[in-house]
Order: structure tokens, then C-alpha cells, then sequence
């Protein structure tokens, strides 16, 4: 089956610093969701892209949707504490049916 | 009025109990799902409803029974589960009428079946 490759798995990082994320598959995809998930909650829809080569930004969260259909990446810049938790990529194939990465969990160091 | 709401938020049941999730939408979508989710992984799709009926069964044991009254509600009935059934369940509903994409989340049930 499709398969979702999101890197990395865990990032430790500053605060104030730009944390970038990304997934990659072997199939096209045609659309791409990111998610963040807090613990006990529901995940959160952050940015959700549709076309190749879109470039979407939300607050300080930018996202963009591979030219070739096959990757996404997700930058958070000038990270602050609440920025911590999961984040899942999730791409839509063309049955439309949601693949999911395997998350990258974002941790502040003290 | 953008959320998807869960009942109850944590739940512990015995293994010869029956007990229902409930989850209600009131964004107009017209596709609901169920997600089980195990500690540290995304997301697995139980279910998907469109427009009421059932359109994905993703070979769920028939211990979990969905129902869907109406376009707002969705209902998990739950019986005779076993411990590995413990996880976080999410209820989500989406725009698309009978696909599985940009779904919106509630905050999830966590199960702990003893």
C-alpha cells in the first residue's frame, strides 16, 4: 500500500528557532493536510493544500505542496512553547482516500 | 460554530459491557468518520458516512457498530471489546460528501478497556 515517509521523527529545539518538517511518498498525491495533535486531544488542521507548487502560510506556519505532487514541506519559524506536540502530514490520493505520515514530534529544550 | 463534539472524554468499560461514543457536528458536513488511534500514531480510519450511509467500512471487527441518526450525529456502540481495543477514538467530519479528505477532528475519547 501507499506509504508516507515524514521526516524527522523528533526535533529538540530552541526557542525562536525555524523548525522545518517534511513528507515524501512513491505516488502522487492530490492533496496535502498538516495536522498538529496535543496530548489527549484531537488533531488539529493547520494548513491544507490542493494544488502543485502551492505555497500556503498561516500565521507563522508555511506549508508547500511538492512540484511533483509527491511531497509536502511544513516550516514553523520563530518557534514558541506552545508549538510543541505531534505533527502529522496527511496526503489525499486519487481514491481520496487519507494516508498519513508517521509524525514528528516537536520538543522545546528548557 | 466550528467544532466537532465528542462524548464522553474518557471512558473505562469491562469487557461484557456495552457502551456507546457520541460525536455531533454542526458545520453542515455531510461526511463523518472514525478514527482509532494508539499512543505515539496516526490516525487509523474505522468508518466513513456520507450523507448518512455508511460508503467505508475498513474491516473493523463487528464489535464496534456505527450509526449515524442524522447528518449532525454519529454513534460508536461498543460491545464485548477486548483490551487491545483501549486507544483514543476521534470522531471527524469533513466537506466532502463521500470522500475522506481535510477532515476536522473532535478531541477524542480515550478508552481503556479492563
Amino acid at each position: 500500500g501507499q506509504q508516507l515517509n515524514q521526516s524527522p521523527q523528533s526535533m529538540f529545539i530552541q526557542e525562536g528557532e525555524d523548525v522545518s518538517m517534511n513528507c515524501t511518498s512513491s505516488s502522487i498525491f492530490n492533496t496535502w493536510l498538516w495536522y498538529k495533535q496535543d496530548p489527549g486531544e484531537g488533531p488539529v488542521l493547520l494548513i491544507a493544500l490542493y494544488k502543485a507548487g502551492e505555497l500556503t502560510s498561516n500565521g507563522r506556519l508555511t506549508a508547500q505542496f511538492g512540484i511533483t505532487r509527491k511531497d509536502s514541506f511544513l516550516n514553523i519559524s520563530a518557534s514558541i512553547p506552545s508549538d510543541v506536540g505531534i505533527y502529522f502530514c496527511a496526503g489525499a490520493d486519487s481514491n481520496y482516500q487519507l494516508i498519513w505520515g508517521a509524525g514528528t514530534k516537536l520538543i522545546i529544550k528548557p | 460554530d466550528t467544532e466537532v463534539t465528542q462524548t464522553p472524554k474518557h471512558l473505562v468499560m469491562g469487557m461484557t459491557n456495552k457502551k456507546s461514543l457520541k460525536c455531533e457536528q454542526h458545520m453542515g458536513h455531510r461526511a463523518m468518520y472514525w478514527y482509532k488511534q494508539k499512543a505515539k500514531k496516526p490516525p487509523e480510519l474505522m468508518f466513513v458516512y456520507s450523507y448518512e450511509k455508511l460508503s467505508i467500512n475498513e474491516s473493523v471487527p463487528s464489535r464496534f457498530s456505527p450509526e449515524c441518526p442524522n447528518s449532525s450525529l454519529l454513534n460508536l456502540h461498543l460491545h464485548a471489546l477486548q483490551p487491545e481495543d483501549s486507544a483514543l477514538y476521534l470522531c471527524a467530519s469533513g466537506r466532502q460528501g463521500t470522500l475522506n479528505t481535510e477532515a476536522f477532528f473532535g478531541q477524542g475519547t480515550r478508552l481503556t478497556v479492563v
